[in-house]
């Protein structure tokens, strides 16, 4: 079975400012994928990252970035320059070997972003 | 861009009643998946469908039941709705094998049914 924690429930950064989200997982499979997806008040799950175990480079897209540390089997995300639009809940997900695989969520993180 | 369709955006249903979820995929979007989130939760796994055929089963009770049609749109139909079935229905699709012939596991979400059970 696989399984995704983030041990972060609340977060808050200033404007303009950095943060780093935590994410371990515990998986068998050797090919997996990890993703970050947000979730604004608006509730719609947006994609935000996405990397490939097989990969050993770190995911970024523009502000984001990840830190993916394949041994350690942790995912953290870094927001950069912080903006009141990241305010959601962010979630770590991992999917499995298998094309076509199931998502596995971790309980997520709300992340304020205060003025 | 495309993106996934889902409909009806919000349903209010009686105990016991039926519900019907619809989900249109991404254009040449293969597989189909459905998610249910409670309040305050992260969303589980209910089931999927790659190819019209049923390709994975999660946390889906007895009394809903699922497929996916030759225009490959899904659809979720729940039965004797119980005061636990109110929760948020994602959608989402992916494509197994995108334009470079390599497998892509990116799955993108539709923007949810909210089901209420009264």
């Amino acid at each position: 079975a696989q399984t995704v924690t983030q041990s972060q429930p609340e977060m808050s950064v200033q404007e303009a400012e950095t943060v780093t989200l935590s994410c371990t997982y515990d998986t068998s499979e050797n090919n997996y994928y990890l993703f970050w997806y947000k979730q604004p008040p608006s509730r719609q799950m947006i994609l935000v990252i996405r990397q490939e175990a097989y990969k050993q480079q770190n995911a970024t897209e523009n502000r984001f970035s990840v830190n993916f540390q394949k041994a350690a089997k942790s995912f953290s995300l870094k927001i950069s320059d912080s903006q009141l639009g990241d305010t959601a809940m962010y979630f770590c997900a991992l999917s499995g070997g298998t094309s076509g695989s199931r998502l596995t969520f971790g309980e997520g993180t709300q992340l304020t972003v205060n003025p | 861009a495309a993106g996934v369709i889902q409909s009806p955006r919000h349903l209010i249903k009686e105990k016991r009643e039926t519900a019907t979820l619809k989900c249109y995929p991404i254009p040449r979007h293969d597989t189909v998946y459905w998610y249910q989130q409670g309040p305050g939760q992260d969303p589980q796994f209910l089931i999927s469908f790659y190819e019209k055929m049923q390709s994975d089963k999660g946390s889906i009770p007895d009394r809903f039941s699922a497929q996916q049609f030759s225009d490959y749109h899904s659809e979720l139909n729940m039965s004797s709705l119980e005061l636990g079935d109110s929760a948020l229905y994602f959608c989402a699709s992916s494509n197994r094998l995108g334009t470079s012939g390599r497998a892509e596991e990116t799955q993108y979400f539709g923007p949810g049914t909210r089901l209420l059970v009264l």
